[in-house]
């Protein structure tokens, strides 16, 4: 599968706890995005990577919440003593350059 | 920042219908416009997308439309099918960012045989 591709795909954590996903993007595609879907919304924006250099981030992402792409390729989301209301599915997506985006299978955070 | 709105919330059809989806964006430097479809427990897959200096584009039984002046676009699909049941996500990037995009609230789209 040459797609975007997040592990894990479900966590369910509790309250307090730090958690990580990945995202590996299509292997061509030098800019790499991190959404936030909750139920019956649609995506929000949260950052964004050109190669390894972070050059967006929205409000939405708190100091709890930090991102690195570090040889610019895959990417991680840390999410720091998550509250409940972190609970969310989280989507990274690729593009190369400016182009279309392609979104991964997203990873569905719980927090109990 | 963008914003961007989507209806309906809900749309049920008949097979072999049409249904057509509507979105208004709030920035006019706004220059494209993705059509993303999310299926129960999938990822959101690009169906079509149009820049803003194109007026339509249409890919077999999906076309989307868009009015700069009016800021708004639609997504239609012809000769509606089962499979075609999903949520449809809108999207707008303005030119002022770097790529986000900014998402509709989602049509869900029933298509009853």
């Amino acid at each position: 599968d040459t797609g975007v591709s997040q592990d894990p795909r479900h966590k369910i954590t509790k309250r307090g706890q730090n958690v990580t996903f990945r995202c590996d993007p299509i292997s061509e595609h030098n800019r790499l995005y991190w959404y936030r879907q909750t139920l019956g919304q649609g995506p929000e924006f949260l950052t964004y990577f050109q190669n390894e250099a972070q050059l967006e981030k929205s409000r939405l992402l708190s100091d709890r919440f930090s991102a690195e792409r570090p040889k610019g390729s895959f990417s991680t989301l840390e999410i720091q003593r998550t509250e409940q209301g972190d609970s969310a599915m989280y989507l990274c997506a690729s593009s190369r350059d400016r182009l279309e985006q392609y979104f991964g299978p997203g990873t569905r955070l719980t927090v109990t | 920042g963008e914003n961007v709105e989507q209806h309906p919330s809900t749309l049920s059809v008949q097979e072999g219908d049409s249904a057509v989806i509507k979105c208004t964006y709030s920035d006019s430097a706004s220059n494209y416009f993705p059509w993303y479809k999310q299926e129960l427990g999938k990822r959101p897959q690009l169906i079509i997308d149009i820049r803003s200096n194109v007026g339509e584009k249409k890919d077999q039984r999906i076309a989307v439309t868009l009015n700069k002046t009016a800021k708004h676009f639609s997504l239609h699909i012809t000769e509606t099918q089962p499979e075609d049941s999903a949520v449809y996500f809108c999207a707008a990037r303005d030119g002022s960012t770097l790529g986000r995009l900014y998402f509709g609230r989602g049509t869900q789209l029933t298509v009853w045989p």
